[in-house]
């Protein structure tokens, strides 16, 4: 099977611009789940997708948001982008939740803000 | 919600000597414990993770131990090698309400 994949890998932009992330799970997996990780402060979870509805959620403003699509594709959104945006975003797919399966990571999308 | 504590930090250790790392959390109904290694500039990847119905599991140099009373899991690595050298983090999961923390991660360095 192929892995998590994620695009784009490289993003940079500018402070008040809005960015879209995509992750495509493992073929068979229903949950997707995003994280945020940065030198300071390790993986921080943002939110998790099952079956295209939000079953979990970290501690982000409301700037962060993200979707899932019945092919269990995922994207985030971060809108109006803020210099301590600027971080290594992964995601995971497991086959039925973070909580009960291994989950298998994404090369991860890294997000400069200038 | 969960809180997951790991320690130590950093860690360095000399080819062939053992590495501990070990992690306490706070929820005791917390039931899936999975460790991660993460090399530079690729992504986290499961190495070995333990179920609260177990005490113990191994898988050749590495083993992960398990005190549900005391509420800690420790990550222990044998014999180890440059390649063992990343930053390993662990979590600790609920079943009942999809809750997961991750510890911060400990940076481990095995020198040649």
């Amino acid at each position: 099977k192929a892995g998590v994949t994620q695009t784009p890998r490289y993003l940079i932009k500018t402070r008040g611009q809005q960015v879209t992330l995509s992750c495509s799970p493992i073929s068979g997996h229903r949950s997707v789940s995003w994280y945020q990780q940065t030198p300071g402060q390790g993986l921080q979870f943002l939110f998790e997708y099952f079956s295209e509805t939000q079953r979990n959620k970290g501690n982000f403003p409301g700037r962060f948001s993200g979707r899932q699509f019945s092919n269990s594709r995922s994207e985030m959104n971060v809108s109006t982008l803020e210099l301590g945006d600027s971080a290594l975003y992964l995601c995971a797919s497991s086959p039925q939740g973070r909580s009960t399966d291994t989950q298998y990571f994404g090369p991860g999308t890294r997000l400069t803000v200038l | 919600g969960e809180n997951v504590e790991q320690h130590p930090s950093t860690l360095s250790v000399q080819e062939g000597d053992s590495a501990v790392i070990k992690c306490t959390y706070s929820d005791s109904a917390s039931n899936y414990f999975p460790w991660y290694k993460q090399e530079l500039g690729k992504r986290p990847q499961l190495i070995i993770d333990i179920r609260s119905n177990v005490g113990e599991k191994k898988d050749q140099r590495i083993a992960v131990t398990l005190n549900k009373t005391a509420k800690h899991f420790s990550l222990h690595i044998t014999e180890t090698q440059p390649e063992d050298s990343a930053v390993y983090f662990c979590a600790a999961t609920l079943h009942n309400n999809n809750d997961m923390r991750f510890g911060a991660g400990t940076r481990l360095t095995v020198k040649p």
